[in-house]
């Protein structure tokens, strides 16, 4: 059973609204990734952080912003959601030698 | 870092039947990673094969890999409606490089 969990499950949130999408693990791993899919397509990376105050952008280009200021959170913000931010987002942890990564449930977000 | 690349984009075969799909990449690794998802959720582990394995098992699924043509493939036997999902191969050359994904194979079990 994967331990990193993802929160809202699912959120529907007006224009121009900030939102914080939440991501924590508990088995101590280095690394953590987010990722934006929409349905059917494939997954992008848009963050990623290999520790403690080291954050990334992804292979996509984002308007979100991530951070990592403890090992086993790593929250995803948007500050003025717009609907082009609908889709599905989804965080993942790995340890230093990427050996497995374990994914969350994913959050669906929706811009209304 | 590198993504993989699967092939077929698409697959449909009756429930009972054997499924392979195929992943290609280009620089060397140390080791290829396949993972399926099922239908909105994240994805899950299925196999790792390290560079210097030819062949890998794990209950149903057989996974190979040819590090000569850069290729692996993922067998899965006797196939089950449960099966149906998307399956993603990840190949990873040392622990720094980023965690990227293909577009996947789509698999789809007939009853």
């Amino acid at each position: 059973e994967a331990d990193i969990y993802q929160t809202p499950r699912y959120l529907v949130i007006g224009t121009g609204k900030k939102i914080t999408l939440e991501c924590s693990q508990t088995m101590g791993h280095d690394k953590m990734y987010w990722y934006q899919q929409d349905p059917g397509m494939e997954l992008h990376l848009i963050h990623y952080s290999y520790g403690v105050n080291s954050t990334e952008k992804g292979d996509l280009s984002s308007e979100s912003t991530v951070s990592r200021i403890r090992t086993e959170h790593f929250p995803l913000t948007l500050e003025s959601a717009r609907p082009s931010h609908t889709s599905q987002y989804l965080c993942a942890s790995t340890d230093r030698l990427n050996t497995e990564a374990f994914f969350g449930q994913g959050t669906r977000l929706t811009v209304v | 870092s590198q993504q993989g690349e699967e092939d077929p984009q698409a697959l449909s075969i009756q429930e009972g039947e054997n499924a392979t799909m195929n992943c290609s990449y280009k620089t060397s690794i140390n080791n290829l990673q396949w993972y399926r998802q099922n239908s909105g959720r994240g994805l899950v582990h299925l196999i790792l094969i390290r560079s210097n394995e030819r062949e890998k098992h794990s209950g149903r699924l057989r996974v190979t890999l040819d590090t000569s043509k850069k290729s692996s493939s993922l067998l899965i036997t006797a196939s089950r409606a449960a099966d149906t999902a998307s399956y993603f191969c990840a190949p990873l050359n040392f622990g720094n490089e980023k965690l990227t994904f293909g577009t996947g194979t789509r698999l789809t079990i007939i009853p």
